[in-house]
């Protein structure tokens, strides 16, 4: 069964690094997003992309955030400067096309970050 | 600003009990509510629901939503163990916007 991968699955990092978190979409999905759960909170919309651009963000994706389809299978998330409350488990989902109906999306099994 | 309340916050059961979660919610645009079962990582899909009134079932679980009343009910009969989980409700609003709002879940502890 086609599934979501993350990658790493643990990133430990100093305050004020940048990271990449590493995501490989279901092949044939068009919808990505990026989500943050921080320890005992809910999870969070951070991103969402779709046609090689941004569609909607959310005010915690501020200009330290990025994201990129580099390569046409894999989706990555930056963030420039990293702070102590970016530590969370950042997960990855994708969605299908639907033709016009909605498709649940499918999430990665998460990268933890540990900002030190 | 969409709101999405689960309750209870958690509970405890015993093997074979039967667990009802609720989810409210606050939403312009509503377009479809969903529930995620989430162990230790990642969510994992359960159920879609765009129409009010029309339950979905999967084995032991069923969930129906009320558009009316704005929200969402969980079933999970003859529990057992491995239902022991947190469940997350979301909502989907919009056309063209599809981001998932979550509830903080509820944490369900299936007791031997």
């Amino acid at each position: 069964e086609p599934e979501v991968t993350q990658t790493p699955s643990h990133q430990v990092t100093q305050m004020g690094q940048e990271v990449i978190l590493r995501c490989v979409p279901i092949s044939n999905h068009l919808y990505f997003y990026w989500y943050r759960q921080i320890l005992g909170q809910k999870v969070e919309f951070l991103v969402s992309f779709y046609n090689n651009e941004i569609s909607e963000k959310s005010e915690i994706f501020d200009d330290q955030f990025s994201v990129e389809r580099p390569d046409g299978s894999n989706f990555t998330l930056k963030i420039r400067s990293t702070k102590l409350e970016d530590s969370a488990m950042y997960f990855c989902a994708s969605k299908g096309s639907g033709g016009g109906s909605y498709n649940e999306q499918f999430f990665g099994p998460g990268t933890r970050l540990t900002v030190l | 600003e969409d709101k999405v309340v689960q309750s209870p916050l958690s509970l405890v059961v015993h093997e074979g009990d039967t667990v009802t979660l609720n989810c409210s919610y606050e939403v312009t645009n509503f377009r479809s509510l969903l529930w995620y079962k989430q162990e230790k990582k990642a969510p994992t899909f359960l159920f879609m629901l765009t129409s009010s009134g029309i339950e979905k079932k999967s084995g032991r679980l069923s969930s129906i939503l009320d558009k009316k009343e704005l929200f969402s009910i969980l079933n999970i009969t003859a529990t057992q163990t491995g239902d022991s989980a947190v469940y997350l409700c979301a909502v989907v609003r919009g056309i063209n916007d599809y981001k998932l709002s979550f509830g903080a879940g509820t944490t369900v502890t299936v007791r031997a």
